[in-house]
């Protein structure tokens, strides 16, 4: 299974973008990426998925390099409520969690 | 997407007892996932369960530890036998998703063993 590195905490204010890198050097041709965000005493909860080139849906986008070997995960204008930890995962089907990002927002 | 209840939400237990969780889903779904959160800590997997099979867990993890039921493809127990404060954690419970590597998941059990 493939190892993903993430930096370990994030600050940021109200009205910024957050860009989020994962770094997944030994990611394998059918394993997709994943991003999860969890709030406090919260199961994690469905991101943003993507296989190559970008993603983007109502919540976040998602860059992937045509080499696969990382992500970004791209938050427009943050919130204080997009204070969270945000967990990028790769893989076919089992998911094995890193450590994660911690993000913090300020106003 | 599922809907996935957990259920206690949270307990306080003595050492040396057992505590049984149960994950009821709204839907049939082949595969579920159990994992432990300690304070502070990504996920764990603990095991995955599937309908009409042994569970299968990861390094670490012993069913004689973390008994797992899967009586049928809506429901699972995963029981933490023996408890001592080091059990201490939130466990959760979990299902695939439509895409892969797509996961919904429970709420949650606060468990705290004293």
């Amino acid at each position: 299974l493939a190892k993903t590195t993430q930096p370990i905490s994030m600050d940021s204010y109200e009205g910024q973008e957050v860009n989020i890198t994962c770094s997944h050097n030994n990611i394998a041709t059918n394993d997709y990426i994943t991003w999860y965000q969890q709030f406090p005493s919260q199961g994690p909860r469905f991101i943003i998925q993507g296989y190559k080139t970008k993603v983007t849906n109502e919540v976040a986008s998602l860059f992937i390099p045509a080499d696969r070997k990382s992500s970004t995960l791209s938050l427009p204008r943050v919130s204080l409520s997009d204070t969270a930890v945000y967990y990028c995962l790769v893989g076919p089907d089992k998911l094995i969690f890193g450590t994660g990002t911690r993000l913090q927002v300020f106003p | 997407s599922a809907v996935i209840s957990q259920k206690p939400s949270r307990d306080i237990c003595q050492r040396g007892t057992s505590l049984t969780i149960q994950c009821q889903v709204d839907s049939q779904v082949t595969m579920m996932f159990w994992y432990r959160q300690q304070p502070g800590q990504s996920l764990t997997l603990i095991a995955t369960a599937n309908q009409g099979s042994e569970a299968t867990y990861e390094s670490g993890f012993v069913i004689d530890k973390f008994p797992i039921s899967r009586p049928n493809l809506t429901f699972s127990t995963l029981t933490v036998s023996n408890m001592s404060p080091e059990d201490s954690s939130i466990y959760l419970c979990s299902i695939p998703g439509l895409r892969d590597t797509e996961a919904f998941f429970g709420q949650g059990t606060r468990l705290t063993v004293v």
